[in-house]
C-alpha cells in the first residue's frame, strides 16, 4: 500500500508569502494528524481530521495557518502569510485505528523555511 | 500538566554497548505511550508501543507507572541504531500524541 505522501518536501519563501503544504494519507484512512518540529524544539500537533471534520485544531498556532480536508481524503496546511518563526519541518500522518493503538504512520514531511 | 520530557539530547554509545534511552512523562490519567524512530532521510516510524509489550529490533520498553516513566533499552548497541528517538505519549481519546524534544542516538565502532 502506498504510504503517507507530503508534498512538497521542501518549500523556501520570503517572508508574507503564501504557502500551500499537502497531505495525502493512506488510504482508507480516517484519521489525519499535522503536526510540526520548529527548529529545536519537539514535534508539536497542530490538528487532527476524523474525514472531512476538524476534530481537535488546539494546537494551530494562529489564524494565519488554515487547514483543509477534501472529501475526507487529501488535505492542505495554508500558510498565509508566512513568517519567520513558522520555519520548521511539518509532518502529516495518518490511522486508520481512531484511538492508534497501533500508531500512526508517518509522511516524510515538508520542511518549510521563511526567509 | 501534561509532559514528556527526554533528558538527553545526544547518547553517544559503542557498537556492542548497552543502550538506554529515558523518557518520563506527566499525565493524570491512564497513559499510552509509544517510542517513535527517525533513522537518517526517512520518515518517523513507530517503533514500540507500551500496550504491546514487544521487541522489535532488539529494543524493549517497560512502563512504570511508579516512577512515570517509559524507558528505552537494547543490551547490545547497533551501528544501524543510530537514529533520532521520540517518546510520545497519548493524551486524548482521539489520538493526539505529546512528543518528548527527541534523543539523537549515535553508535560508533
Amino acid at each position: 500500500e502506498a504510504g503517507v505522501t507530503q508534498f512538497p518536501s521542501h518549500s523556501v519563501i520570503e517572508k508574507g508569502q503564501t504557502v500551500t503544504l499537502r497531505c495525502d494519507p493512506i488510504s482508507g484512512h480516517d484519521n489525519l494528524y499535522w503536526y510540526r518540529r520548529v527548529m529545536g524544539k519537539e514535534i508539536k500537533f497542530l490538528l487532527h481530521f476524523v474525514k472531512e471534520s476538524k476534530q481537535d485544531e488546539s494546537g494551530m498556532p494562529n489564524n494565519r495557518f488554515l487547514a483543509e480536508r477534501t472529501g475526507g481524503t487529501y488535505s492542505t496546511l495554508k500558510v498565509q502569510p508566512a513568517e519567520l518563526e513558522d520555519s520548521g519541518v511539518y509532518f502529516c500522518a495518518s490511522s486508520q485505528d481512531l484511538y492508534i493503538n497501533y500508531g500512526y504512520t508517518f509522511g516524510s514531511g515538508t520542511r518549510l523555511t521563511v526567509v | 500538566a501534561q509532559r514528556v520530557t527526554q533528558p538527553e539530547k545526544l547518547l553517544s554509545v559503542f557498537k556492542g554497548a548497552p543502550v538506554e534511552l529515558k523518557c518520563n512523562y506527566s499525565y493524570s490519567g491512564s497513559p499510552e505511550l509509544f517510542w517513535y524512530v527517525q533513522y537518517s532521510r526517512q520518515r518517523l516510524q513507530l517503533l514500540l508501543r507500551h500496550i504491546s509489550r514487544e521487541s522489535i529490533k532488539g529494543f524493549t520498553a517497560d512502563l512504570n507507572k511508579g516512577e512515570t516513566s517509559f524507558h528505552l533499552k537494547k543490551p547490545f548497541a547497533q551501528e544501524e541504531d543510530s537514529a533520532m528517538y521520540y517518546c510520545a505519549l497519548k493524551t486524548d481519546s482521539w489520538g493526539k500524541l505529546q512528543f518528548g524534544a527527541g534523543t539523537q542516538v549515535v553508535v560508533t565502532p
